[in-house]
């Protein structure tokens, strides 16, 4: 089970846009709709920012909008705020009761 | 509110078994409704899924950690627990329960909310 791959890093001027991709296979985030994106600030749990591929829990900004095409599943933070800063995963459903996330990439605001 | 609250000890010998505890409070666990799960984070590394467990006591583990891993419900206490034998320094991380959105279809997979986390370090 590799986890899913993700750019290490990413960066983005306050009130810019950056995307995060989330690479995976026909086994997991191509043969699902099942992909989560998380948020997590440093020495914090956590967070769920988007289900479901482009699903947002109730609470989260609409600055926040998931997508997916064929194997490869996107974050992207709209309108980036210095708060967005933060390492983000992904995971997806694997087939076989399995999760699996990703390697995790480190959004910079400059 | 609810909330995950993890528990054990910090310290445990290579070879021996790591032990977890989750209190869920402001909820119950005993509820069709939910799955729980534990994700660990290795310190400075990625997330990594351990398993998950329904009321019921139905699991699904990861395979990697499969042979070496049990989850279990205790009703009485509203806690969740996982039991990690034959330790390595690889399995040390930060250990975290947390609750899925839903039990149907896809809701499983999505977990919020998290515990803190609490960190186990193999060694001897």
């Amino acid at each position: 089970q590799s986890a899913l791959t993700q750019p290490p890093s990413a960066s983005g001027s306050p009130g810019q846009s950056v995307t995060i991709s989330c690479t995976g296979t026909s086994s997991d985030i191509g043969g699902y709709n099942f992909v989560s994106w998380y948020q997590q600030h440093p020495g914090r749990a956590p967070k769920l920012m988007i289900y479901d591929v482009n699903k947002r829990p109730s609470g989260v900004p609409d600055r926040f909008s998931g997508s997916k095409s064929g194997n490869t599943a996107s974050l992207t933070v709209s309108g980036l705020q210095a708060e967005d800063e933060a390492d983000y995963y992904c995971s997806s459903y694997a087939g076989s009761d399995r999760l699996v996330f990703g390697t995790g990439t480190k959004v910079t605001v400059l | 509110q609810l909330q995950l609250h993890e528990s054990g000890p910090g310290l445990v010998k290579p070879s021996e078994t790591l032990s977890l505890t989750c209190t869920v409070s402001g909820g119950s666990i005993y509820t069709t409704t939910y799955y729980w799960g534990w994700v660990r984070q290795p310190p400075g590394q990625g997330l990594e899924w351990i398993g998950s467990i329904y009321y019921s006591g139905n699991t699904a583990y990861n395979p990697s950690l499969k042979g070496r891993l049990t989850m279990s419900v205790d009703k009485s206490k509203n806690q969740f627990s996982l039991k990690l034998t034959s330790v390595t320094a690889a399995d040390t991380a930060i250990y975290y329960c947390a609750r899925s959105l839903g039990s149907s279809g896809s809701q499983w997979c999505a977990f919020d909310p998290w515990g803190q986390g609490t960190l186990v370090t193999v060694f001897s």
